[in-house]
């Protein structure tokens, strides 16, 4: 049982295009997290959400913009896609009661844009 | 604020060789340290954590102890293998609402 999928795990579009990529996690965790990592591996955090109501929320352009209609599930939506938004995005979930503050990461979406 | 540092890499061993994986970090109080590693075309994944000091993580053969006074949690493994070739990050975080603050990551290749 795969613990965070993501779809797509590869999207390649075109500058301006919209574009959306999916998260959903069946681990019961009421935290997930969006990320982005760039070409030289630096993760960046962008998004939290705990138990749908955002929580953290970076230094984004806000043509970025999460949404989670349910505990299990955080979709990010990119408007006006640029040539720098290419990169991976991670999604990852975390269960905070438990105290344990890991985060359980998805196998990410490389996203490309020409 | 909160930050944490890595060594630079790339670091290429040979195989069975000893690594070290220099971490150190930079927060008030009291967080929890976690190594996670990234293998090829894969997600992150906890390696091992410590949630306070003289904890020792262990995992895989993998070891890191949290040493609040030089405030460091350096990773090491005694004997690699060439299946051990990641990117390794370093991570703190301070309560369940706070950010995780992740290292650069540190690429290993381990070469027969």
């Amino acid at each position: 049982d795969t613990a965070v999928s993501q779809t797509p795990k590869y999207l390649v579009t075109q500058m301006g295009n919209d574009k959306s990529i999916k998260c959903e996690q069946n681990l019961g965790h009421d935290t997930m997290y969006w990320y982005k990592q760039d070409s030289k591996k630096f993760l960046k955090i962008m998004f939290s959400y705990n138990n749908k109501e955002l929580i953290i929320n970076e230094t984004v352009p806000n043509r970025f913009s999460p949404k989670s209609p349910d505990k299990a599930h955080l979709n990010l939506h990119i408007n006006s896609l640029e040539l720098g938004d290419s990169a991976v995005y991670f999604c990852a979930s975390s269960q905070e009661w438990r105290k344990t503050y890991e985060q359980y990461f998805g196998p990410g979406t490389r996203l490309t844009v020409t | 604020g909160n930050s944490v540092t890595q060594m630079e890499g790339p670091v290429t061993l040979s195989e069975e060789a000893f690594l070290t994986i220099n971490c150190t970090y930079t927060a008030t109080g009291y967080p929890s340290l976690f190594w996670y590693v990234q293998y090829p075309g894969e997600g992150l994944q906890l390696l091992l954590k410590a949630t306070k000091a003289d904890d020792k993580g262990s995992n895989k053969g993998f070891e890191a102890t949290y040493r609040k006074e030089t405030t460091s949690f350096h990773l090491e493994k005694g004997s690699v293998q060439v299946s051990d070739s990641a990117v390794y990050f370093c991570a703190l975080m301070k309560t369940s609402y706070d950010k995780v603050i992740f290292g650069p990551g540190t690429s290993l290749s381990v070469i027969p």
